[in-house]
């Protein structure tokens, strides 16, 4: 079952930044925090993932809350071609039985962009 | 650099047949999953192949199974196909090499979308 908990769609304009939110309340020490995205009718995209830190990327910036509840994914400046579902996932490395760790989606926030 | 690669992009199957669906990891990885993502949903885990055996498995019938190649490309077999089975069959792949696969980002293929009728 999903661990996380986002909004069901959002809307943002073109060349404005977006915040996208993210809830885990149950979260664990050890739960790496990562987000995916899924354009139109492609599979999901890795997009970035923290443990504590706020950690920057050329996609995006992820800032954690200091008790590690909730996230937040930054695009600094939203295009057309941000608009997709993003996925807020937990994701536990010590579970990890050879090879990698499954991931465990929720519905995510669709993402709309206006221009 | 080719990406997952998956075949075929669609198939349209009637209940009861059996279906194979095919996946090529990305150059470097080794580690395959698979999930299965019905419309407005997102994807839902059913297994991961790792060194030719299946490592983990979600919450899937044994209708549905899978084998991985020593090159590392896998298949997808679902038996005996319901109607519910109809969604977007899509695969992943990742390399345990590095970090021991430990949040190794996922790489996923544009998936297969099969409608069963």
């Amino acid at each position: 079952d999903a661990k996380t908990t986002q909004p069901n769609s959002m809307e943002s304009n073109e060349e404005e930044p977006v915040h996208l939110p993210c809830n885990h309340s149950t979260i664990s020490g050890t739960d790496y925090i990562h987000w995916y995205r899924q354009l139109p009718s492609q599979g999901p995209e890795y997009v970035i993932h923290g443990l504590t830190s706020n950690v920057n990327n050329r996609m995006a910036s992820l800032a954690i809350a200091e008790d590690r509840k909730s996230s937040t994914l930054i695009l600094h400046r939203a295009t057309l071609r941000d608009a997709a579902v993003y996925y807020c996932i937990l994701r536990d490395p010590l579970l990890t039985q050879g090879g990698s760790e499954k991931l465990v989606f929720g519905k995510g926030t669709k993402l709309t962009v206006n221009p | 650099d080719a990406g997952v690669t998956q075949s075929p992009t669609h198939l349209i199957k009637t209940r009861g047949q059996q279906v194979t669906l095919r996946c090529s990891p990305k150059s470097g990885h080794d580690t395959v999953s698979w999930y299965q993502q019905a419309l407005g949903q997102g994807p839902q885990f059913i297994f991961q192949y790792y060194e030719e055996e299946e490592r983990q498995r979600g919450n899937f019938p044994d209708r549905f199974s899978g084998h991985q190649f020593p090159n590392y490309s896998s298949e997808l077999n679902v038996n005996a196909l319901l109607l519910g089975d109809s969604a977007l069959y899509l695969c992943a792949s990742s390399s345990s090499i590095g970090t021991g696969g430990l949040n190794s980002p996922l790489h996923f293929g544009n998936g297969t979308r099969l409608t069963v009728t």
